[in-house]
């Protein structure tokens, strides 16, 4: 089935560190996207990638960096320098950057210890 | 820059009708995308609309005005599993890259 995945599902951070959460799709899309959802409000952008190689910061990109080596990949690295990390992590992927519709991965709920 | 407005909660009974609006100020305006979100789950995609009118898929249905900058979602026959948030999306094209801008949500609670 094609699709995008999203792994761990829960994620634990101590202080000081970096986590990676990791976003996979085989839908064969150029375009793929991170955002951020805390409780009970909207989604917010972080980063996104329109293509292989290359990639611009979101809205909330302080404190987070991304690679987009391959077209299936695109992981999120929330460093110690995000403060406030506890959130729900959405990634999305769609067919060009410039298309409407977004697939979206089950999330990662990322929490500090 | 960009800002979308939509009602934060509303509240409707099964087999109801219900309206969730969505006001946006972007520039570039290429058209309204509406996403539903049920809890702890990812975001789908419902509708999109480029040109002003209405857009019915079964007992969901979208609305816009480009000349008012404005939009709705409307839900007939409510069901319980529509008990969910509702998002509606732009583009923004500032900063020479187009990104997709959501708006804060509607949660929409159905109740028997």
């Amino acid at each position: 089935d094609g699709g995008i995945t999203q792994s761990p599902k829960y994620l634990f951070r101590k202080e000081g560190q970096n986590v990676t959460l990791s976003c996979e799709q085989n839908l064969n899309h150029d375009a793929m996207y991170w955002y951020r959802q805390d409780p009970g409000q909207g989604l917010r952008l972080i980063y996104y990638s329109q293509i292989v190689n290359d990639f611009q910061k979101g809205d909330i990109a302080e404190g987070y960096s991304v690679s987009r080596e391959k077209k299936e990949s695109f992981p999120l690295t929330v460093t110690s320098a995000q403060k406030n990390p506890t959130a729900f992590y959405l990634c999305a992927s769609s067919i060009s950057g410039g298309n409407e519709k977004l697939f979206f991965g089950s999330g990662t709920q990322l929490s500090v210890l | 820059g960009q800002s979308l407005e939509q009602p934060s909660e509303v509240t409707a009974v099964e087999g109801a009708i219900v309206q969730i609006n969505c006001t946006y100020q972007t520039s570039g305006f290429y058209g309204l995308s509406w996403y539903q979100q049920h809890d702890g789950g990812a975001p789908t995609f419902l509708s999109y609309n480029a040109l002003d009118g209405l857009e019915e898929t079964g007992r969901f249905s979208s609305f816009l005005s480009r000349s008012d900058s404005y939009g709705y979602l409307l839900l007939q026959e409510l069901q319980m599993k529509d008990s969910a948030s509702y998002f509606c999306a732009v583009r923004d094209f500032s900063g020479g890259y187009n990104k997709l801008i959501f708006g804060a949500g509607t949660r929409l609670a159905v109740h028997p």
